[in-house]
């Protein structure tokens, strides 16, 4: 069964650390991966990863995706309060339904 | 930009209601999708559209139809409300060009079944 695991669940931090959140997968038919921050409301897009090895990079925010070992891990150093949000990975199988994961909640303390 | 919007932002019904979420996006995308967001579990895929007038089911279509007579159009009906359908419920659209599609979601709306 396809399958996307998000870790850890929630993550606290203080403004200024640099965190790593992971997601691994079990897919059939992988296209891409695909990361979403979402606050208050709905997911908002961050990165695509379709090719391993190929960091993707935003501001504070990067990510990296192993087809071989099968996970992606998003980074974001020098964290501030407005990075606090669930972060959601998710699998693109078929060009059309996205599997996500249960996302990773980050909190940032000032 | 993507604009993709939905009905309502917060709904509160009575079990055995008939509920009607609709969801456009101004973009001409081909794809549009149902999810419901609930703690613990996630983004669920409720149907999926890939064209005016198709459907698919997702992961958890039971206790929802879905309509889609226009492309910019995607209704989630839910004929008989029910107090385990309170949720929140995200409409998504994609371009639908293979398998770079990108999802863009909608502000959501939160159902409240009573």
């Amino acid at each position: 069964e396809d399958k996307v695991v998000q870790s850890p669940l929630s993550l606290v931090v203080h403004e200024g650390d640099t965190v790593t959140l992971n997601c691994s997968y079990e897919v059939t038919n992988f296209r891409s991966l695909l990361w979403y921050k979402q606050e208050k409301k709905a997911p908002t897009f961050l990165f695509m990863l379709t090719s391993s090895g190929i960091e993707k990079k935003s501001g504070r925010l990067s990510s990296i995706l192993d087809k071989k070992e099968l996970f992606s891990i998003l980074n974001i150093t020098a964290t501030q309060t407005g990075d606090s949000a669930v972060y959601l990975c998710a699998l693109n199988q078929a060009g059309t339904a996205l599997i996500f994961g249960k996302g990773t909640t980050l909190s940032v303390s000032s | 930009d993507v604009k993709v919007t939905q009905s309502s932002r917060y709904l509160v019904k009575r079990t055995g209601e008939k509920v009607f979420l609709e969801c456009v996006q101004d973009m001409d995308h081909e794809n549009m999708f149902w999810y419901r967001q609930d703690p613990g579990l996630g983004l669920r895929l409720i149907y999926f559209s890939y064209d005016v007038k198709m459907k698919e089911k997702g992961d958890i279509p039971e206790g929802y139809s879905v309509s889609r007579e226009k492309k910019e159009r995607f209704s989630l009906i839910l004929e008989s409300a029910s107090t385990n359908q309170t949720s929140m419920y995200l409409c998504a659209s994609s371009l639908g060009q293979g398998h770079t599609d990108t999802q863009y979601f909608g502000p959501g709306t939160r159902l409240t079944v009573l």
